[in-house]
């Protein structure tokens, strides 16, 4: 049973780039929400995405931007990269719809970004 | 105030006794209750959930519920070096549908 893949693990960037993180969710699942995590901090949530729909967002600006796709897959977005998008960023997925969703969530890895 | 409000730690614990962690939340229509386990460099696991108000035991982990005092708990019994790592208490409120996790506890088992 796959778990949540998400790739890359680990990459760094440049102020000002932009990058995409990229999320599968564990096998059965198809709702897909992101998370950033800065070191020694809880995760902070950045939106929830299902049937391909952002369902809800946290306090996060437009830079952050993201897609499921018909698969269940997902992508983070990050435009205009400050320094303080440094974190680790977490996809997790969960099943059914959000509304009687029980709330529990399956993690993966993590993609470690490290803004210069 | 946070949502969620945890002690940081580090809370250092004896091999075999019982570690106490403690979480309290601002929401009082908040539902579901939730323990994550992080280890250092990894990413969280979700080890209890608990949804009504008393005692959920699951092997040697109890989560402990009241509402009433908008506070959530997880003790560990017989404690071990494998638990040491930080413990994320997490909530899911009665409409939104994203789940709030606080700053963490670590907890380090000393032999």
């Amino acid at each position: 049973d796959a778990g949540v893949t998400q790739s890359p693990t680990h990459l760094i960037k440049t102020r000002g780039q932009q990058v995409t993180l990229r999320c599968s969710p564990k096998s059965g699942h198809d709702t897909v929400s992101w998370y950033q995590q800065a070191l020694g901090q809880g995760p902070q949530f950045i939106f929830q995405y299902y049937e391909e729909e952002e369902r809800q967002r946290g306090n996060f600006p437009d830079r952050f931007s993201g897609h499921q796709f018909p698969n269940y897959s997902s992508e983070l977005n990050v435009n205009a990269l400050l320094l303080g998008d440094s974190a680790l960023y977490l996809c997790a997925s969960s099943l059914g719809p959000p509304r009687v969703w029980t709330g529990e969530l399956f993690f993966g890895e993590g993609s470690r970004l490290t803004v210069l | 105030q946070k949502e969620v409000e945890q002690n940081s730690g580090p809370l250092s614990v004896p091999e075999g006794a019982i570690a106490s962690l403690n979480c309290t939340y601002s929401d009082r229509g908040s539902q579901s209750f939730f323990w994550y386990r992080q280890y250092s460099g990894k990413s969280p696991e979700l080890i209890m959930s608990i949804y009504s108000n008393g005692d959920k035991e699951d092997g040697r982990f109890t989560a402990q519920l009241n509402k009433a005092s908008q506070y959530v708990s997880l003790l560990i019994r017989d404690s071990q070096p494998s638990d040491s790592a930080t413990y994320l208490c997490a909530l899911k409120g009665p409409s939104a549908s994203k789940i709030i996790f606080g700053s963490g506890t670590r907890l380090s088992i000393r032999p």
